[in-house]
């Protein structure tokens, strides 16, 4: 499968406790992106690498949401002290930087109680 | 910040009816793409088309950058089709990040 990957693919968590997600992108891909989709609604970006630098995060969240891309492979996103209102579903896509066209994985449906 | 509005919000077919599928957006692009969102949730690519027409099976896609709207045909659909089709579209000058709309939700049935 040469796709994005994420993983888990569920999680349920109780409020206060930190999570962290893992994507995997298209191995060709340089570019890697996280979105968080809310019931109902149109996946909201975060942020995104290219490579290991991160060259946009003032779309994060808040204080508690963290990304990283240490070899410039796969990717983390962390929620520290997790709210209820963390519940969604949380997407990576990845491109290349010759075209940019998005490719996303199958997404880390997130619950917390 | 930027507009993406998709129309309509929902819409039902019966198995073989033809529908078109509206995108607009109040700024200038860099990228378009449409997507299928399928009942598991699963984004699948439909296309990647900044400007101009594509074809792809019973699908087709034209957008008209000048004007700023996309659409999007779906010919003879099938049960297969239901889902939320998403457009996104990147901004020029502002990074790669996609825009969503909030999508039409699509029910084919037999």
């Amino acid at each position: 499968d040469t796709g994005v990957s994420q993983n888990p693919r569920h999680k349920i968590t109780k409020r206060g406790q930190n999570v962290t997600f893992r994507c995997d992108p298209i191995s060709e891909h340089n570019r890697l992106y996280w979105y968080r989709q809310t019931l109902g609604q149109g996946p909201e970006f975060l942020t995104y690498f290219q490579n290991e630098a991160q060259l946009e995060k003032s779309r994060l969240l808040s204080d508690r949401f963290s990304a990283e891309r240490p070899k410039g492979s796969f990717s983390t996103l962390e929620i520290q002290r997790t709210e209820q209102g963390d519940s969604a579903m949380y997407l990576c896509a990845s491109s290349s930087t010759r075209f940019n066209e998005q490719f996303f994985g199958p997404g880390t449906r997130l619950t917390v109680l | 910040g930027i507009q993406v509005e998709q129309s309509p919000p929902d819409l039902i077919l019966q198995e073989g009816a033809n529908s078109t599928l509206r995108c607009n957006f109040s700024d200038s692009v860099n990228n378009l793409q449409w997507f299928h969102q399928n009942p598991w949730g699963q984004l699948i690519n439909l296309f990647y088309i900044p400007s101009g027409t594509k074809q792809n099976g019973r699908l087709s896609a034209t957008t008209v950058a000048t004007e700023r709207y996309s659409l999007l045909y779906i010919s003879s659909s099938q049960t297969t089709d239901s889902g939320v089709y998403f457009c996104a579209v990147e901004l020029v000058n502002s990074g790669y990040a996609l825009n969503f709309g909030k999508g039409t939700s699509l029910l084919v049935t037999p």
